[in-house]
């Protein structure tokens, strides 16, 4: 099974500020994912990477894939209060199917 | 949008009862999962099923656990003889066919076994 290190795990900022989260593997990925949690709900995607260096923007957040396929960020800019909650990155193991999650990183942005 | 649904969002049972988590994939769909998530940590893979038949399974998924599709829409979870450690988030996902393609996880039975 591959391992997916995500940090920080908590993160609490103010309303307007930027933030990167970061996921590290030792492993090569097929695809990565990320999702969004909340309370007592399943993950919902936001966006899957495939190809190495793919960087993809949905409106105030930036996902990046890295070259070697290994790790991943996801930037937040001008940050929300709306965008507070639980973040998870999932990797795709190459051999199979099944996803390798990290812990999660729990954003709390401060109006 | 076609979403994964599951029932029922929420089963407390005794230890030792057999419990059987109910999942509808999304329709084109062709792989199937169930993931679990203990309170408080991250989530972990259980079992894939592909072509009515397991195609990986992790180590938590022992004799205990059993998966069934036993009809064209329903993906079926049982545990036959709980344990207090088996309490937790049991999420269904599935995808539609190329590896890189997404999993859509529905939005959980909460377990609470007695």
């Amino acid at each position: 099974t591959q391992l997916l290190e995500q940090s920080p795990q908590f993160l609490s900022i103010q309303e307007g500020e930027n933030l990167t989260v970061y996921c590290n593997s030792s492993s090569v990925f097929s695809s990565l994912q990320w999702y969004r949690q909340e309370p007592g709900e399943g993950p919902v995607l936001l966006v899957t990477v495939v190809t190495g260096g793919e960087v993809k923007k949905l409106k105030r957040l930036t996902f990046q894939f890295g070259d070697a396929r290994k790790d991943s960020s996801l930037h937040i800019t001008a940050a929300q209060p709306g965008d507070t909650g639980l973040y998870l990155c999932a990797g795709q193991e190459t051999s199979g199917s099944r996803l390798t999650f990290g812990e999660g990183t729990q954003l709390t942005v401060n109006p | 949008e076609p979403e994964v649904t599951q029932t029922p969002s929420h089963q407390v049972t005794q230890m030792g009862q057999e419990v059987i988590l109910r999942c509808v994939p999304i329709s084109n769909h062709l792989y199937f999962y169930w993931y679990r998530q203990i309170l408080g940590q991250k989530v972990e893979f259980l079992v894939s099923f592909y072509n009515n038949e397991i195609s990986e399974k992790s180590e938590i998924f022992d004799d205990q656990f059993s998966v069934e599709r036993p009809d064209g829409s329903n993906f079926t979870l049982k545990i036959r003889s709980t344990k207090l450690e088996d309490s937790a988030m049991y999420f269904c996902a599935s995808r539609r066919q190329r590896s890189t393609d997404t999993q859509y996880f529905g939005p959980g039975t909460r377990l609470t076994v007695l």
